[in-house]
Formats: C-alpha cells, sequence, structure tokens
C-alpha cells in the first residue's frame, strides 16, 4: 500500500523550532518529487516547499523562506522539514504529499499523509 | 498571492448534480491548463479527484468532472450521493507557487 506518515508535530513555544519527517512506503521515494503542504485550522491548504527527487532544486513558500528547510533521505525513505523561528501564523497541520507530476514544482499531489499537528503558542 | 476565489458552499439532493466554480486570474487559472480539484472529509487528508482541468485519478468516481473558461474552472459533481458531503479545494500552478482556493463544502440535502 502507497502510504505516507508524518511525525514530529508539537506544540512549541514562538521562536522555537521543530522538525517534522514524513516516512514513505509502498512506491520507489527515490523517483518522486515531493513536498510540504499545510493547513491552518478551519482553512484551505497552503503549500510550503518542494523538493526534487535528487533533492538538488528546492522551492519555498514566501512566507517560511528563510525559516525553514526541506530535505530528503532516499535511502531511509523519508522527507524532512527543518522548522525554526516559529511563529504563531504557522500553527496547522502539516501535511507531505507527493508530487504527481515531474518537473513543476509542486503542482498536483497524489498521495497525502495524515498529517501531524503543529501549534505555535506561548 | 492571493487564494483563488470559490463559493462558500453548494447543496444539492441526491441524485441532482452541482458545480462548484473556482476563480482566479490570468497568472494561474486563467494562464495554465494545470487546475486540480481535492475533496476534504472532516479531520482527513485531502485526496486528488481531478487535476489538469479535466483528468481523473485511477479511482475517482467519473461522476466527477472538471473544465475551464478563462479565469474560472469548474468542477461538477453528477449523480450527488451522500458520501460526496465534504469540504472541496481547487488549485492552480502559477511560477511562484501552487495556489489553494478558499474552499467549498458541499451539503447533501
Amino acid at each position: 500500500e502507497v502510504q505516507l506518515v508524518e511525525s514530529g508535530g508539537d506544540l512549541v513555544q514562538p521562536g522555537g523550532s521543530l522538525r517534522l519527517s514524513c516516512a514513505a512506503s509502498g512506491f520507489t521515494f527515490s523517483s518522486y518529487e515531493m513536498n510540504w503542504v499545510r493547513q491552518p485550522p478551519g482553512k484551505g491548504p497552503e503549500w510550503v516547499s518542494y523538493i526534487t527527487s535528487s533533492g538538488s532544486i528546492i522551492y519555498y513558500a514566501d512566507s517560511v523562506k528563510g525559516r525553514f528547510t526541506i530535505s530528503r533521505d532516499n535511502a531511509r525513505n523519508s522527507l524532512y522539514l527543518q522548522m525554526n523561528s516559529l511563529r504563531a501564523e504557522d500553527t496547522a497541520v502539516y501535511y507531505c504529499a507527493r508530487d504527481l507530476k515531474q518537473g513543476r514544482g509542486g503542482d498536483v499531489f497524489d498521495i497525502w499523509g495524515q498529517g501531524t499537528m503543529v501549534t505555535v503558542s506561548s | 498571492q492571493s487564494a483563488l476565489t470559490q463559493p462558500a458552499s453548494v447543496s444539492g439532493s441526491p441524485g441532482q448534480s452541482i458545480t462548484i466554480s473556482c476563480t482566479g486570474t490570468s497568472s494561474d487559472v486563467g494562464g495554465y491548463n494545470y487546475v486540480s480539484w481535492y475533496q476534504q472529509h472532516p479531520g482527513k487528508a485531502p485526496k486528488l479527484m481531478i487535476y489538469e482541468v479535466s483528468n481523473r485519478p485511477s479511482g475517482v468516481s467519473n461522476r466527477f468532472s472538471g473544465s475551464k473558461s478563462g479565469n474560472t474552472a469548474s468542477l461538477t459533481i453528477s449523480g450527488l450521493q451522500a458520501e460526496d458531503e465534504a469540504d472541496y479545494y481547487c488549485s492552480s500552478y502559477t511560477t511562484i507557487s501552487t495556489l489553494f482556493g478558499t474552499g467549498t463544502k458541499v451539503t447533501v440535502l
């Protein structure tokens, strides 16, 4: 079964850091571009970051640029999101999502994980 | 970049057809045939229903169809069923990032 499982979400104070992980199974992870997409409570999804299959090309939404870092370990079938300088507006469910289409920088998300909740509050 | 505009809610009776609109600009919806639609049930992850305006992924019912005219894309659900009650989000490729819509709650009466 094709599956993505996120972990690492937590309650963190403003200015703090958190590292999210996403474990992939059931498909050849190293062949797919991957993304992080977040969804604040009661709101629509927001694309956060994209990484190519090799990790050589990375994009970020302006709202997280300079604070978040996406990475992957194809040997471990895992995707990561390092989040620093967290703000209240970063509070959301964070999903990892597989890209159906290659080469468009995070466009069609055909497989999603169950999500992990990040709450930024004092 | 602003979110794509969707109606907050759409409703219909079982068996009827409903259409959800998604309005953007020439920089997103109108500029590319790269519009997707996602269905989301409460507490669940979004599920891809349509991509590239009108393509259905394997396993998605043919009751779901997509189209586009100018800066507005549309999702039509025909033969509405109780299980179709959910939130629906459109998304569009742009050169900067993928934009999502504001979301539409579909209620089956």
